[in-house]
């Protein structure tokens, strides 16, 4: 079965504080595609990363960094020295060629505080 | 500017009372999806669609219909809608069958 899991429903950190955004996939297939979305409190879903499942390098953009481990079945995403316009809702979602569609994580609401 | 445009972004309707939500893109995307998101619930695939005239269903399609007669357009339809279709609702293309780019979101109440 495919899914993804998103542990952690809603965490708060202070502004400047590193988070940790925990992401957790269950598939068989051996290509498939891992996705973060970010959603503000105005509702759009803005991309953010897709990493495909051969390429296992670590990514950084800016504050952001993305640590994808086949081993773990995981695909955590970093936010360094977070800020109050981090908040938001981060979907985790995977693509999956086999059946052709995506499965969503349930999301992990991050609220940073000032 | 490369976009997916859906309308209204707001809805209040009534139970019984058809609606449809419009879905249009100006990117010549062959893909286009619709999705329903619930709190906890994450984003569910209603419907896509492959190109032109061909769609299928996705995990949770019961009380919707959609419909794809040219390229850019893909409307969701409820016929008769019911309180549990209160929900957020994204419209999706792609050229590809991944790597979407998302509607603005139609949020959607049914009393």
């Amino acid at each position: 079965a495919q899914k993804v899991t998103q542990a952690q429903t809603e965490i708060s950190v202070v502004e400047k504080e590193d988070v940790t955004l925990d992401c957790v996939y269950e598939t068989r297939d051996t290509t498939y595609y891992l996705f973060w979305y970010k959603q503000p409190p105005s509702g759009e879903l803005v991309f953010l990363i897709r990493r495909n499942s051969f390429d296992e390098q670590n990514e950084i953009s800016g504050r952001y960094s993305w640590n994808f481990q086949k081993s773990t079945s995981s695909f955590n995403f970093t936010i360094t020295a977070s800020q109050v316009v981090d908040s938001a809702v981060y979907f985790c979602a995977f693509f999956s060629y086999n059946f052709n569609k995506f499965y969503f994580g349930s999301g992990t609401k991050l609220n940073v505080k000032p | 500017e490369a976009q997916v445009t859906q309308n209204p972004r707001y809805l209040i309707t009534v139970t019984g009372k058809k609606l449809t939500v419009t879905c249009s893109q100006n990117m010549n995307h062959e893909y286009m999806s619709w999705y329903r998101q619930d709190p906890g619930l994450g984003l569910r695939q209603i419907y896509y669609s492959m190109n032109v005239e061909v769609t299928d269903k996705g995990d949770v399609p019961e009380g919707y219909k959609v419909s794809r007669k040219e390229k850019r357009n893909f409307p969701l339809i409820l016929e008769s809608p019911s309180p549990n279709q209160t929900s957020l609702y994204f419209c999706a293309s792609s050229s590809t069958p991944y790597g979407y780019t998302f509607g603005s979101g139609t949020r959607l109440t049914v009393v």
